[in-house]
């Protein structure tokens, strides 16, 4: 099993201004997944995240906007830039150790953009 | 391309009845795995249950079974004796090898006393 930490739980930001979240897992594992869950809808995937490659960004999202960054085998962090209140959503990260039950997710962050 | 289809965007059901949640599927590939994930108003994903492409029986977990019918790509979640406590959204996904999970619009299951 895997157990995900995220930082911040939740955080409350002004418009232009950027987060990071930063997402820990308790063992290395090679896939790491970001996800966007915006208010009442469904996990959209940002990006995958594999440690010594860059990472791959889903249509709809782009670098500039979501920098991800995967130093080692258990460790990544998103940036939510020049933030708008378009963004407002709990960002969860996810990771895959490898057999296909094993899915799991870090409790989320809850981004309010003012 | 894979894609899950939730049709119910909201259930409610009686406390104590069983209630199903209908999941659709779409994938041409032979080995897939699919989810179901439950999400409370805190917003953790909790995992519910999992049942493989290859897997003969149908998957259950304590209070939750999945009815999984390959011919016809579906893959309902049952919830049996319903709580309270369920009252929350509850997403079916797909799996692939070495793909992130696609996940369906979700359900929202309200509990009634």
């Amino acid at each position: 099993s895997a157990v995900i930490s995220q930082k911040p739980s939740r955080d409350i930001c002004q418009r232009g201004t950027s987060l990071t979240i930063q997402c820990q897992v308790d063992s290395q594992v090679t896939m790491m997944f970001w996800y966007r869950q915006q208010p009442g809808q469904s996990l959209t995937l940002i990006a995958t995240a594999n440690q010594g490659s860059e990472a791959t960004y889903e249509s709809g999202f782009v670098i500039d906007k979501f920098p991800i960054s995967r130093p080692n085998l258990t460790f990544s962090t998103l940036t939510v830039s020049n933030m708008s209140p378009e963004d407002s959503s709990i960002y969860l990260c996810s990771v895959a150790p490898g057999d296909p039950y094993e899915q799991y997710f870090g409790p989320g962050t809850r981004l309010t953009v003012t | 391309a894979q894609k899950i289809t939730q049709t119910q965007p909201g259930m409610f059901v009686q406390e104590k009845e069983a209630v199903t949640l209908d999941c659709t599927y779409d994938t041409s590939d032979q080995s897939y795995g699919l989810f179901w994930y439950k999400q409370p108003s805190s917003g953790e994903m909790i995992f519910l249950i999992y049942q493989g492409s290859y897997d003969e029986q149908n998957a259950t977990e304590g209070r939750y079974s999945l009815n999984f019918q390959k011919a016809r790509k579906s893959a309902n979640l049952v919830i049996s004796a319903s709580q309270l406590g369920d009252s929350a959204m509850y997403f079916c996904a797909m799996w692939r090898r070495n793909t992130p999970l696609v996940f369906g619009k979700g359900t929202r299951l309200s509990v009634i006393a």
